[in-house]
């Protein structure tokens, strides 16, 4: 059974501040999404990354695969209080998404 | 483009009572599918349809849950009866087809609330 591990579980930051938030697994993913998930709302897709070491950046957010596939990293600089919400990886196993457990981040003004 | 509609938005009900979930998918979505978020947790998959067809439902608790897509459109998923662990949020999502790097596109959820 393929488990995505994410930490922390909770953040509670000061806007301004920078984090990170990690996505482990034992097992190899042919590719990894990050979502965002607002209170009463579906999760959305920030990003998918595919190749290991890949790195994207969205305007103040950075996701990294791993090399070998079997982890990321979703960095945020200057975080701001419209981040403040649940962080979720997922990751592809032969076109079946499973989701990590999920980082729930509040932004303080 | 209109989203993933789904209703009601929330539902409360008793232990051993029935239940049932609506989801329209995005117009010209061929893959739907049915989700539980458990309170602090990250989605579970419980089915996914292809058109009208079960592409896979090996997490669906089938003792008590059913979900159909008769015309390959909307998806009703129902529980019955329901106990007190079903207490979650049932998100449906879908998604042009259902192979390779796709994109998800969810719905709101419901929230069900079993006393």
């Amino acid at each position: 059974t393929q488990l995505l591990e994410q930490s922390p579980q909770f953040l509670s930051i000061q806007e301004g501040e920078n984090l990170t938030v990690y996505c482990n697994s034992s097992s190899v993913f042919s590719s990894l999404q990050w979502y965002r998930q607002e209170p009463g709302e579906g999760p959305v897709l920030l990003v998918t990354v595919v190749t290991g070491g890949e790195v994207k950046k969205l305007k103040r957010l950075t996701f990294q695969f791993g090399d070998a596939r079997k982890d990321s990293s979703l960095h945020i600089t200057a975080a701001q209080p419209g981040d403040t919400g649940l962080y979720l990886c997922a990751g592809f196993v032969t076109d079946k998404l499973i989701f990590g457990t999920g980082t729930r981040l509040q932004v303080f003004p | 483009e209109a989203g993933v509609a789904q209703s009601p938005r929330y539902k409360i009900i008793e232990k051993r009572q029935s239940v049932a979930f609506w989801c329209n998918p995005i117009s010209g979505h061929a893959t739907l599918y049915w989700y539980q978020q458990i309170l602090g947790q990250g989605p579970k998959l419980l089915i996914q349809f292809q058109n009208n067809g079960v592409v896979d439902d090996s997490q669906l608790p089938k003792d008590r849950f059913s979900a159909e897509r008769l015309k390959g459109v909307d998806s009703t998923l129902k529980i019955q009866p329901a106990k007190l662990e079903d207490s979650a949020v049932y998100l449906c999502a879908s998604s042009l087809n259902g192979q390779g790097r796709i994109t998800q596109y969810f719905g709101p959820g419901t929230r069900l609330l079993v006393l």
